[in-house]
C-alpha cells in the first residue's frame, strides 16, 4: 500500500530554522512529482511547495519563497522541506502529498505539526 | 481571502442529494482541470474528484464532478450522515504558478 510518512515537526521560536520529512513506500517514488501543503489551526488547506521528479523544477507559495527550499532524494525516495526563518504565521500541520499530473494530489501524508511560538 | 470561492456551509438531509461550487477565474479553472477533496476531522484530505470529473479508484459514483467556464461542482448523491465533512476544491493558476485552493465548504447531513 503507498504510505507517505511526515516527520521533523514540533515547536521552534520565531527565525528559527526546521526540516521536515517525507519518507515514502510502495511506489515507484523517482517518477512522480512530490508537494508539500498545509493547515494553519482551524484553517482551510494551503499549498506550499512543489518538486519535479527529477529535481528540474521547483515551485512555492509566494509567503515561503527565499525561506523554504523543497528537495527530494529519488536514491532514498524521500523528499524534503528545509524551512528558514521560520513565522508565527507558519504554524499549521505539513502535508506531503503525491502527484500523478495535472496538479493533484492522489496520496497524502498524516501530516507534521509544526508550531512556530515564543 | 481564497483565490477559489466556495460556500463556507452547505446542508441536506439523509438520502438527499447536494452540490458545492467552486468559482474562480480564466488563470486558474478556466484554463486547468479542477480536483476535489474531502477531509474528515482530524484527518488528512482525501481525492475525491481529479480532472474535473474522474474519480479514483475507489470512490463510489455517489460522488461526480463538473466543470464550466470559470466555475465548478462537486455533487454527492445519497447523503449519509458520514459524508459529513470539509470539501475543499482546487486547481493551478498560471498567474501564480502556485496551486490554489478554496476556502473549503462544511457539509452538514441533518
Amino acid at each position: 500500500q503507498v504510505q507517505l510518512v511526515e516527520s521533523g515537526g514540533g515547536v521552534v521560536h520565531p527565525g528559527g530554522s526546521l526540516r521536515l520529512s517525507c519518507t515514502t513506500s510502495e511506489f515507484t517514488f523517482s517518477i512522480y512529482g512530490m508537494h508539500w501543503l498545509r493547515q494553519a489551526p482551524g484553517k482551510g488547506l494551503e499549498w506550499v511547495a512543489f518538486v519535479r521528479y527529477d529535481s528540474s523544477a521547483k515551485y512555492y507559495t509566494e509567503s515561503v519563497k527565499g525561506r523554504f527550499t523543497i528537495s527530494r532524494d529519488n536514491s532514498k525516495n524521500t523528499m524534503y522541506l528545509q524551512m528558514n526563518t521560520l513565522r508565527v504565521e507558519d504554524t499549521a500541520v505539513y502535508y506531503c502529498a503525491k502527484s500523478p499530473s495535472n496538479w493533484y494530489f492522489d496520496v497524502w501524508g498524516r501530516g507534521t505539526l509544526v508550531t512556530v511560538s515564543s | 481571502q481564497s483565490v477559489l470561492t466556495q460556500p463556507p456551509s452547505v446542508s441536506a438531509a439523509p438520502g438527499q442529494k447536494v452540490t458545492i461550487s467552486c468559482s474562480g477565474s480564466s488563470s486558474n479553472i478556466g484554463n486547468n482541470y479542477v480536483s476535489w477533496y474531502r477531509q474528515l476531522p482530524g484527518t488528512a484530505p482525501k481525492l475525491l474528484i481529479y480532472d474535473n470529473d474522474k474519480r479514483p479508484s475507489g470512490i463510489p459514483d455517489r460522488f461526480s464532478g463538473s466543470k464550466s467556464g470559470t466555475s465548478a461542482t462537486l455533487g454527492i448523491t445519497g447523503l449519509q450522515t458520514g459524508d459529513e465533512a470539509d470539501y475543499y476544491c482546487g486547481t493551478w493558476d498560471s498567474s501564480l504558478t502556485a496551486v490554489v485552493f478554496g476556502g473549503g465548504t462544511k457539509l452538514t447531513v441533518l
